[in-house]
């Protein structure tokens, strides 16, 4: 069964800064996605961003990157020029074969 | 406005109450799932439905009971419930259950609290 595995349950940046979220995953499949989805104090999911296993390029939507490491088995996400307005939960997940697998979670927090 | 819609938002129940969950979605998807989210913990997958069959039932105990008698509408018939139920459900969409590209739409999930 695949696992994702979310590292740091808290992370705090200040305004207009730039802060890393990590992300591994273990899977014994070559063809899969990975996600990273945002949930607000409203409590919905929101889709960040996707990355195919199969594109060696980083995917990036506006100022959220991800740095893609197959080999490793990693899948951060970088945000840049950090807004009041991303302070949420991210989960980073993985979806192959089977279900959408999700990691715990990171609780970032924006410092004005 | 969101696409997928959970009512109600709240709900506190006893251990011998029965209420109902329940999720619409105006995506024109044909997979639907209920996910539970707990503090600290992975979002469990609980029910998949796709094109209105349960294709996934993941050791969910009994007194929960899933009901989707289209592919927009959801159901999560609850029962003699145990406080550790409590947690935030979610219900999710998506086009299909079968695609790895498959985006899920999430709704803004139902409280529960069981007293």
């Amino acid at each position: 069964a695949q696992t994702v595995t979310q590292s740091q349950p808290e992370m705090s940046v200040q305004e207009a800064e730039t802060v890393t979220l990590s992300c591994t995953y273990d899977t014994s499949e070559s063809d899969y996605y990975l996600f990273w989805y945002k949930q607000p104090p409203s409590r919905q999911m929101i889709l960040v961003i996707r990355q195919e296993a199969y594109k060696q390029q980083n995917a990036t939507e506006n100022r959220f990157s991800v740095n893609f490491q197959k080999a490793a088995k990693s899948f951060s996400l970088k945000i840049s020029d950090s807004q009041l307005g991303d302070a949420a939960m991210y989960f980073c997940a993985y979806r192959g074969y089977e279900k959408l697998t999700f990691g715990t979670g990171t609780r970032l927090t924006i410092i004005p | 406005e969101t696409g997928v819609t959970q009512t109600p938002r709240h709900l506190v129940m006893g251990m011998t109450n029965k209420k109902s969950l329940k999720c619409e979605q105006h995506l024109g998807h044909n997979a639907m799932y209920w996910y539970k989210q707990s503090a600290k913990k992975p979002l469990e997958l609980m029910f998949v439905y796709n094109f209105k069959e349960q294709t996934e039932n993941n050791s969910v105990p009994s007194r929960f009971s899933p009901e989707c008698p289209n592919s927009s509408h959801l159901f999560l018939h609850l029962h003699t419930l145990q406080p550790e139920d409590s947690a935030l459900y979610l219900c999710a969409s998506s086009q299909d259950h079968i695609g790895r590209n498959t985006e899920a739409f999430f709704g803004q999930g139902t409280r529960l609290t069981v007293v």
